[in-house]
């Protein structure tokens, strides 16, 4: 079953434009989200996690346990921006991710 | 400098021939992951270990295996690899928290593409 849903592939969005990652999750447990981000030619890195409820890059996400989601939001995109971003799920002595969603920032 | 080191970084084989892709980390982590990356199909994990010698299956275990005898390194082994484990892998590592559950962040390495032809 399908832990982690990422729905959108690919998502094209205009420089200065606001930017919102769509991530909903299913875990029974008290889950623990975070949102990964691997730019060109990089390895994969962390870029934010729920319970610390800080911005990076300008981004944020806020954990809705009623939605179960946990989507990743900038109010202005710029081109670095521009990377695959993984959201994760921890469950128990593992770290599901989804799909990733390809954020490509337009000039 | 912290980091996790992964080799090959590239490596192009022939159906059957056993390989082993080596991973190392020198942040005296105890959690350490197999991850392949394929399109449309995400991180999806193979093998995880908590500790020197105890590892686990993850989601995709099929047709590889791995050992845990030192703290710092984690090879994952391909005893007969076939063309659909063609894919991109990533090792990481994560120190463990407090209540022996991991902390969740994962740090990576920089990846190894296969090829089985």
């Amino acid at each position: 079953a399908q832990r982690v849903t990422q729905p959108e592939k690919l998502l094209s969005v205009f420089k200065g434009a606001p930017v919102e990652l769509k991530c909903n999750y299913s875990y029974s447990g008290s889950p623990e989200l975070f949102w990964y981000v691997q730019y060109s030619r990089q390895r994969l890195q962390l870029l934010l996690r729920h319970i610390s409820r800080e911005s990076i890059k300008g981004f944020t996400a806020d954990l809705n346990k009623g939605e179960t989601s946990f989507h990743l939001k900038k109010p202005f995109a710029q081109e670095e921006d521009s990377a695959m971003y993984y959201c994760a799920l921890k469950m128990d002595d593992k770290i599901i991710f989804g799909k990733g969603t390809r954020l490509h920032i337009l000039p | 400098e912290a980091q996790v080191t992964q080799n090959p970084r590239y490596l192009i084989t022939v159906t059957g021939k056993k390989l082993t892709v080596t991973c190392s980390q020198n942040m005296n982590h105890e959690y350490m992951s197999w991850y392949r990356q394929d399109p449309g199909l995400g991180l999806r994990q193979i093998y995880y270990s908590m500790n020197v010698e105890v590892t686990d299956k993850g989601d995709v275990p099929e047709g590889y295996k791995v050992s845990r005898k030192e703290k710092r390194n984690f090879p994952l082994i391909l005893e007969s690899p076939s063309p659909n484990q063609t894919s991109l892998y990533f090792c990481a590592s994560s120190r463990l928290g407090t209540s022996g559950s991991r902390t969740g962040e994962l740090f990576f390495g920089e990846g190894s593409r296969l090829t089985v032809l």
